[in-house]
């Protein structure tokens, strides 16, 4: 089986402040790995995703998401957050031949 | 490029009553998914369409849940009869068949609230 853990679930955060969630998966296997975000109101977007090559990844609006397999992780990262950068964040995973699992998300606030 | 459409965007039903969803996903995507997201989680997948084949359905509560995409392109949702339980935004998403890494994009959403 595989399961995603987010341990963040609620972060607030100042603007210009760094940030990283932690996202965690059980599976043995190759895995492909994905970050979404929910703006409130809006749908479910792809912010980057990661199935081969760089562990390094970046995704859109400045995001960046490393891969460590030994530690089972796809940490989502950014530098410096703006106020806009409010939302819902998600991992997902998806290993050999089982379904997409998505982790139960990170709500971030940022304050301006 | 037109998104993933989903209607309606919220329903209210009393519990043993039945509902219905409906999805059209963006032109040419051959992959269709429904998930089931309670509040304070994440999505779950209810169901994987390729074409107008089930790919995957293991989490579907099959004695009340049911799906069908007869044509290949628009999918609806059924839950009859809804329990409180169910009581979630139901998400449709597709994506393309070709691509390794297929991304889903993600409809609005439909709000189900079972009183």
């Amino acid at each position: 089986a595989q399961s995603v853990s987010q341990h963040n679930h609620h972060v607030i955060l100042s603007e210009a402040a760094s940030l990283e969630l932690g996202c965690n998966y059980s599976y043995g296997g190759t895995v492909n790995l994905f970050w979404y975000v929910q703006y409130p109101g809006q749908h479910l977007q792809l912010l980057l995703k990661y199935f081969s090559g760089d562990p390094l990844v970046k995704g859109i609006k400045g995001f960046e998401a490393e891969f460590i397999k030994s530690k089972f992780s796809f940490n989502l990262r950014k530098p410096s957050v703006q106020w806009s950068d409010t939302a819902e964040y998600f991992c997902a995973v998806k290993g050999g031949s089982y379904i997409p699992t998505f982790g139960r998300g990170t709500s971030l606030i940022v304050h301006p | 490029e037109a998104g993933v459409a989903q209607s309606p965007r919220y329903k209210i039903i009393e519990k043993r009553q039945s509902v219905a969803f409906w999805c059209n996903p963006i032109s040419g995507h051959a992959t269709l998914y429904w998930y089931q997201q309670i509040l304070g989680q994440g999505p779950k997948l209810l169901i994987q369409f390729q074409n107008n084949g089930v790919v995957d359905d293991s989490q579907l509560p099959k004695d009340r849940f049911s799906a069908e995409r007869l044509k290949g392109v628009d999918s609806t949702l059924k839950i009859q009869p809804a329990k409180l339980e169910d009581s979630a935004v139901y998400l449709c998403a597709s994506s393309p068949v070709g691509d390794r890494f297929p991304e889903a994009f993600f409809g609005q959403g439909t709000r189900l609230t079972v009183v």
